[in-house]
Formats: structure tokens, C-alpha cells, sequence
């Protein structure tokens, strides 16, 4: 059963940082990509990023791109979100999801979902 | 940028059948998926690559892609299918996931 936890919201103030982490089980971790999405609560989803199964593509929303670095140890099975300069809109639900495929390919989509993490960007 | 529009909500009786669209420009030259998420809880896949249905998905779900316009059809809906719905697809040429707006299903 494929397993994602993330780990690492909280509050922080605008212009801060922080590093959200997702780990992974269940399944062959390196063969899959994986991405972030967010939702304001009880607004839509937003992609946020992209990361291949080897690391080697990495692609970003428009509203975090500069700010926003994915990476992945595949080695530790877990996925990261870096996220600096951080603005009152980034507060959302972050959720880790498991793409179908290794690179953008094969036609993105997301077939198994972590639980979220809750970010509030708050002075 | 490339934009997916689905209508805020729809509502349909138990037991009738519930249809769902997401436009977008040659839609139909793309995959589209999509995703179920009901209050509290992290969405799930029920539609993916056009008509797929993954494994665990009711057989009362089914989706098609034409055109501009991608449709997910819920035959013989039931109260438990009360959720938001998503669609989503990947636009290639700048390298992005693109999801729906969303729309609130209700029965009633």
C-alpha cells in the first residue's frame, strides 16, 4: 500500500522560510515522480511542483517559481519542499502526491495522495 | 497559461446520472483525469487518462474527452458521491499540472 506522510508545516511570518518533507512507502520510490500541491482551505487544489523519479526535471507553478525548490533523497525514500520568501498567499494544505510515471512523459497525473500539511504565513 | 473551467456546482437526484465538464482549449488533445475529495480528506484519483477508472473505483464512474470538452459521468449516483470534483491535465507545451477549478456535487 503506497504510504506518503508529510511533515514540517507550521507558522511562520512573511518572508520566512521553511521545509516540508514527505515520506514515502509502498513502493518502488526512484521509478515514480512525485509533486506538491497546495489548497487554501476550503478553496481548490493548486499544483505547486514536479520532480522526476531520478531528479533530473523539476518544473514549478507560476506563484512559487523563484521561491519554491523540490528535491528527493532517494535514498532516504522522502521528497522535500524548500520554500523561502514565504507570502500570506502560500498559506494552504500541502499535500505530497505520487505520480503514475518517472518523468513528465508519460502525461502527469497523481494516483496516490499524502494527507497534508497545514502552512500558515502569519505575522 | 493553459486554463481548465468546470461549473461551481451540480446537483442531481439519487439514482440519476450526475455529468461533470472541464473546458479547455483542444482538451480533447490532451489526458484529462479526475480527482474526487470530500470534506476533510485528500483527494483521490477516479478517472485518469481520458475513460481509466483505477482499481477500486465504482464501475458507475466514467469519464470521456472530446473536443474542448472532458466529462465525467456518474450513473446511478449515490449520497456517498457527494464531494468536490477536479479535473486536471498536463500542459506540455509549459510544462505545468492544470487543475479545474473544481465543482460541488450534490445529491439531493
Amino acid at each position: 500500500e503506497v504510504q506518503l506522510v508529510e511533515s514540517g508545516g507550521g507558522v511562520v511570518r512573511p518572508g520566512g522560510s521553511l521545509r516540508l518533507s514527505c515520506a514515502a512507502s509502498g513502493f518502488t520510490f526512484d521509478k515514480y515522480g512525485l509533486h506538491w500541491v497546495r489548497q487554501v482551505p476550503g478553496k481548490g487544489l493548486e499544483w505547486v511542483s514536479f520532480v522526476s523519479g531520478d531528479g533530473s526535471e523539476t518544473y514549478y507553478g507560476d506563484a512559487v517559481k523563484g521561491r519554491f525548490t523540490i528535491s528527493r533523497d532517494n535514498g532516504k525514500n522522502s521528497l522535500y519542499l524548500q520554500m523561502i520568501s514565504l507570502r500570506s498567499e502560500d498559506t494552504a494544505f500541502y499535500f505530497c502526491a505520487k505520480d503514475h510515471y518517472h518523468d513528465s512523459s508519460g502525461y502527469p497525473y497523481l494516483d496516490s495522495w499524502g494527507q497534508g500539511t497545514l502552512v500558515t504565513v502569519s505575522s | 497559461s493553459y486554463d481548465l473551467s468546470q461549473p461551481p456546482s451540480v446537483s442531481v437526484s439519487p439514482g440519476q446520472t450526475a455529468s461533470i465538464t472541464c473546458s479547455g482549449d483542444k482538451l480533447g488533445q490532451k489526458f484529462a483525469c479526475w480527482y474526487q475529495q470530500k470534506p476533510g480528506q485528500s483527494p483521490v484519483l477516479v478517472i485518469y487518462q481520458d475513460s481509466k477508472r483505477p482499481s477500486g473505483i465504482p464501475e458507475r464512474f466514467s469519464g470521456s474527452n472530446s473536443g474542448n470538452t472532458a466529462t465525467l459521468t456518474i450513473s446511478g449516483t449515490q449520497p456517498m458521491d457527494e464531494a468536490d470534483y477536479y479535473c486536471q491535465a498536463w500542459d506540455s507545451t509549459t510544462t505545468k499540472v492544470v487543475f479545474g477549478g473544481g465543482t460541488k456535487l450534490s445529491v439531493l
